[in-house]
C-alpha cells in the first residue's frame, strides 16, 4: 500500500506569491493534519481535518488555509508568502481522531521563499 | 514556557553506549505521548508510544511520569543506525494534534 504522498517535493517562490501544497493520505485514512517544520525545530501543528471539516487549528496567521476533499486528500494554501514561511511542510494522516492513533507522515514539501 | 521541552543536543556516543533523553511537557491534560525518530531531511516516523506503566521495545525503553510531566527514552547498546533526531511528542489542546519538542540529535560513532 502507498504511504502518504505529497506534491510537489520542492518549491521555490518569491515573497508575496501564493502556494498550494497537496497531500494524499493512506488509503482508508480519514484525517489529515498539516505541520510546518523550520530548520532546527520540531514540526509545528497548522491544521487538522477530519471528514472534510476543520477539527483543529494551530497558531498560524490567516494567510494559511486548508481544505479536505471528499476523497480525503487535502490542500494547504499559503498567501502573501514571507521569507519566514520557508520550511518543510509535512502532511500526516491517521484513520480517525482517536487519541493514540498513529499519525503517518508524508515526505514533505520543501518550500523556499526568496 | 514551551509546551514540550527536550534536552538540548547533540549527543555524541560510541557504539554500544547507553543514552537517555529527557522531555517535559506543560499541558497536564495531555493524554497521548510518543517518541518519533527523524532522519536527516526525512519525515518523522513513530518510534514508540509511551504508556504510564512504561514500555520497552527491544533496546528502547520509554517512561512516563504524569505527576512530574516528564517523559524519557533510554537507548541501550547504541548502533550506528540509531543516529537521528529524536522528537518528544504529546497531544495538544486541539485533541489529537501533535505537539513536538525541538528534538535531540544523536550521533553514534564507531
Amino acid at each position: 500500500d502507498a504511504g502518504v504522498t505529497q506534491s510537489p517535493t520542492h518549491l521555490i517562490k518569491t515573497r508575496g506569491q501564493h502556494v498550494t501544497l497537496r497531500c494524499s493520505p493512506i488509503s482508508g485514512h480519514k484525517s489529515v493534519s498539516w505541520y510546518q517544520q523550520v530548520l532546527g525545530q520540531g514540526p509545528q501543528f497548522i491544521f487538522q481535518y477530519y471528514e472534510k471539516e476543520e477539527r483543529g487549528r494551530g497558531n498560524f496567521p490567516d494567510r494559511f488555509s486548508a481544505r479536505q476533499f471528499p476523497n480525503y486528500s487535502s490542500e494547504l494554501n499559503v498567501n502573501a508568502l514571507l521569507l519566514g514561511d520557508s520550511a518543510l511542510y509535512l502532511c500526516a494522516s491517521s484513520f480517525g481522531l482517536v487519541l493514540g492513533n498513529e499519525q503517518f507522515f508524508g515526505p514533505g514539501t520543501r518550500l523556499t521563499v526568496l | 514556557r514551551k509546551e514540550v521541552e527536550q534536552d538540548p543536543g547533540p549527543f555524541n556516543v560510541p557504539e554500544g553506549a547507553t543514552v537517555a533523553f529527557n522531555c517535559t511537557y506543560s499541558n497536564s491534560a495531555s493524554q497521548s505521548f510518543f517518541w518519533y525518530r527523524q532522519d536527516c531531511r526525512k519525515e518523522p516516523k513513530l518510534l514508540m508510544s509511551v504508556y504510564s506503566s512504561g514500555n520497552e521495545d527491544g533496546r528502547f525503553t520509554a517512561q512516563l511520569n504524569r505527576a512530574s510531566q516528564y517523559i524519557s527514552l533510554l537507548i541501550r547498546d547504541s548502533k550506528l543506525s540509531d543516529s537521528a533526531t529524536y522528537l518528544c511528542v504529546v497531544n495538544g489542546q486541539a485533541g489529537t494534534a501533535l505537539i513536538f519538542g525541538k528534538g535531540t540529535t544523536l550521533s553514534v560513532s564507531s
